[in-house]
C-alpha cells in the first residue's frame, strides 16, 4: 500500500550545522510531497512543496529536493540556528483519494 | 484571520467519562480532520469532514465519533473514554480540492485517567 517512511526520530545539530532529513514513499500513483514544520505547542503548518521530479522547492532557508528514481525526498539548510527547532513531517498527499499521507517526524534539536 | 481554535486546550478526565473536543475555523473551508498525535507514530488521521453532516472515517475511527452540524465547527466526541485514548489532538481544515494545505489549531492534550 502507499506509505511514507521517516528514518530519523530526532536530530541533534549546533547552531550553523548543516540539517539533512530524509524521507522515502511508496506508491502506485503520482504523488505529490510536502514537508510541514510543528514548532512547540503549536499544530503542523506547511513548510514547503516539491512537485515534480529533481524540482527544489524552498521556504524560509530550508530546500526541499525529490528524487523520483529512489523514491526519496529529502529537507535540508546549510545552517541551522536555534528557532529551527521543531518537529519536521514529511507527506504524501494521494492522487487517488486527495489525502496525506504522514512521516512519523523528525524531532530537530538545536544545541545553543 | 485565518485561524483554527480548539478548545479546551488540556483535559483530564476519568476512564468512563464522556469528552468533547471542540473545534471551530473562520476561513469556510468545506473539509475538516481530527487527527492524534503520538510520540513516534505522527499524526494518524481519526476522522474528516467533507462539509456539513458529510463525515468519512479515517484510519483509526475505533472509539471515536465526530458531528459536524456547521461548516465552521467540528467535533470530536469519546463516548466512555480508555486510558489509550490519552493523547494530543488536533482539528485541521482545507479548502475543497487543496488538501495539501491543512490549518491546524493548537490541539488538545487529553489525558485519560
Amino acid at each position: 500500500g502507499d506509505s511514507v517512511i521517516q528514518m530519523q526520530g530526532q536530530v541533534t545539530l549546533s547552531e550553523n550545522d548543516f540539517l539533512f532529513i530524509n524521507c522515502t514513499y511508496s506508491t502506485t500513483g503520482y504523488p505529490t510531497l510536502f514537508w510541514y514544520v510543528q514548532y512547540s505547542g503549536e499544530g503542523p503548518q506547511l513548510l514547503l512543496q516539491v512537485t515534480t521530479a529533481n524540482n527544489k522547492g524552498s521556504s524560509r532557508g530550508f530546500e526541499a529536493t525529490y528524487d523520483k528514481g529512489t523514491t526519496s525526498f529529502h529537507l535540508q539548510k546549510t545552517s541551522v540556528q536555534e528557532i529551527d527547532s521543531a518537529v519536521y513531517y514529511c507527506a504524501m498527499l494521494m492522487d487517488s483519494n486527495y489525502q496525506l499521507i504522514w512521516g512519523s517526524g523528525t524531532k530537530l534539536i538545536i544545541k545553543p | 484571520d485565518m485561524k483554527v481554535t480548539q478548545m479546551p486546550r488540556y483535559l483530564i478526565k476519568r476512564m468512563g467519562e464522556n469528552v468533547l473536543l471542540e473545534c471551530g475555523q473562520d476561513m469556510s473551508h468545506e473539509t475538516m480532520y481530527w487527527y492524534r498525535q503520538d510520540p513516534g507514530l505522527g499524526l494518524q488521521l481519526i476522522y474528516i469532514s467533507y462539509d456539513v453532516d458529510s463525515n468519512s472515517e479515517g484510519d483509526i475511527p475505533k472509539g471515536y465519533r465526530v458531528s459536524r452540524k456547521k461548516r465552521e465547527h467540528f467535533s470530536l466526541i469519546l463516548d466512555s473514554a480508555k486510558t489509550n485514548q490519552t493523547s494530543v489532538y488536533f482539528c485541521a481544515s482545507s479548502y475543497r480540492g487543496r488538501a495539501e494545505t491543512l490549518y491546524f489549531g493548537s490541539g488538545t492534550r487529553l489525558t485519560v485517567l
